[in-house]
């Protein structure tokens, strides 16, 4: 079954102490990018790869950091979470070529920093 | 950059009504518009997609158009279902990005029997 799948689902964590949301998808998609939604805000895209060893800032990048070492995998690192980190995550991804390609999200991780 | 957005931001309707959802974008040099669902605190399932080249696109009961010209899209849903119960979610590319997506802020669909 074609699908993105993200862990943890939920994490409820302090302020400060790393962690990373990981990000897998199996239909051999060089896009790949991360999303944060928020009451009032919507989505908003945080970084996005186009293919391997290839990543970017998207809309809201401060505080977190990504890595493509693999095409499959793209995780989300926030090396000292804040609380304004608090969000729904989601992971996305799609073939390159946009014109007629879906993007696919994953389930979402829910993040809670106290 | 690309805005979008979506009209009316909750929508409370009985069972069986047909339902127009409707988005706006600003950039219409788009070159396809995708239609979300979105369920309380869960993930997004991707309903449809029309290609810049498409006037329509259906599944089963949803039907999506679009009209780059005007810049608009509107998601028909018929015979509306409790189960369609849900955020309805209008995503256009971002203005010379490829695969970056704006998103409307979205329709709060509320079916009752």
């Amino acid at each position: 079954e074609a699908q993105v799948t993200q862990n943890p689902r939920y994490l409820i964590t302090v302020t400060g102490k790393k962690l990373t949301v990981t990000c897998s998808q199996n239909m051999n998609h060089e896009y790949m990018s991360w999303y944060r939604q928020d009451p009032g805000l919507g989505l908003r895209q945080i970084y996005y790869s186009m293919n391997v060893e290839v990543t970017d800032k998207g809309d809201v990048p401060e505080g977190y950091k990504v890595s493509r070492k693999e095409k499959r995998n793209f995780p989300l690192i926030l090396e000292s979470p804040s609380p304004n980190q608090t969000s729904l995550y989601f992971c996305a991804s799609s073939f390159r070529t946009g014109d007629r390609s879906t993007q696919y999200f994953g389930p979402g991780t829910r993040l809670t920093v106290l | 950059k690309q805005e979008v957005t979506q009209i009316p931001a909750a929508l409370s309707v009985p069972e069986g009504e047909n339902l127009v959802l409707n988005c706006s974008f600003t950039d219409s040099a788009i070159y396809n518009l995708q239609w979300f669902r979105q369920d309380p605190g869960k993930g997004l399932t991707s309903l449809l997609l029309i290609q810049s080249s498409q006037r329509e696109q259906t599944s089963g009961r949803l039907n999506a158009s679009l009209d780059k010209s005007s810049g608009r899209s509107t998601l028909y849903i018929a015979a509306s279902q409790p189960g369609d119960s849900a955020t309805y979610l209008c995503a256009a590319p971002d203005s010379g990005g490829y695969n970056k997506l704006i998103f409307g802020a979205g329709t709060r669909l509320a079916v009752h029997p």
